[in-house]
């Protein structure tokens, strides 16, 4: 099983739609996940942190099963600026690494 | 606040000729710093990892270097660059917590 492993995509939906993707990690030890957006040809940036059971920031809600390792990030009115390749991202080691999935492009048509 | 900067933005070497990026991280002091690749349409791999000064470690093995001669100062370089060395350089930082925060990155092209 790969350390972090995400919804291939890409997505494409339509403005005002809700998008939901799922990742999945390997280390049941991880206590802290992100997840992180990156715009085509520039550096991520972090969108969301969560620590327990989920975190909610306007539009967008992340949820956590640890029992299942399963991660996700809900986006609701999908706006055209959201598109973006998505990152889930799990702490790796004891200098606070980061294993970074293998991201999923969301593209919000008009 | 917090800044990290990053040069230069995009750079174009020939096959065998050497490589210096630099990342300074302003606003915080003792940051764990990180030099990442990303290949073209692939995801980020961590190169190096710097926990203080001096101290460096290798993720992968590969033809690159770094080092931090300094507490905000963070150096990936290389005496021969190979073909398979383009990418997007990004450095990180961190502190007490696991978020890592990132500079604008370099696009390395090796002709």
């Amino acid at each position: 099983r790969k350390e972090v492993e995400q919804d291939p995509g890409p997505f494409n939906v339509p403005e005002g739609a809700t998008v939901a993707f799922n990742c999945t990690y390997s280390n049941s030890a991880s206590q802290s996940f992100f997840w992180y957006r990156q715009d085509c040809r520039k550096e991520p940036k972090l969108l969301m942190s969560v620590y327990s059971s989920g975190n909610e920031d306007g539009r967008f809600t992340a949820q956590l099963n640890r029992a299942s390792q399963y991660i996700s990030l809900l986006i609701r009115d999908s706006k055209l600026s959201d598109s973006a390749t998505y990152l889930c991202v799990v702490p790796s080691g004891s200098a606070r690494q980061l294993t970074f999935g293998s991201g999923t492009q969301l593209t919000v048509l008009p | 606040s917090q800044t990290i900067h990053q040069w230069p933005a995009t750079l174009v070497q020939p096959v065998g000729s050497p490589l210096s990026l630099e990342c300074t991280v302003e606003g915080t002091s003792n940051p764990n710093l990180y030099w990442y690749r990303q290949a073209a349409g692939r995801g980020l791999q961590l190169l190096f990892y710097s926990v203080g000064i001096g101290q460096i470690s290798s993720e992968v093995p590969q033809n690159l270097s770094a080092s931090r001669p300094q507490d905000r100062q963070f150096i990936l370089s290389s005496k021969k660059l190979l073909l398979s060395d383009s990418g997007f350089y990004l450095c990180a930082w961190s502190t007490f917590y696991d978020e890592q925060f990132f500079g604008p990155g370099t696009r390395l092209t090796v002709l």
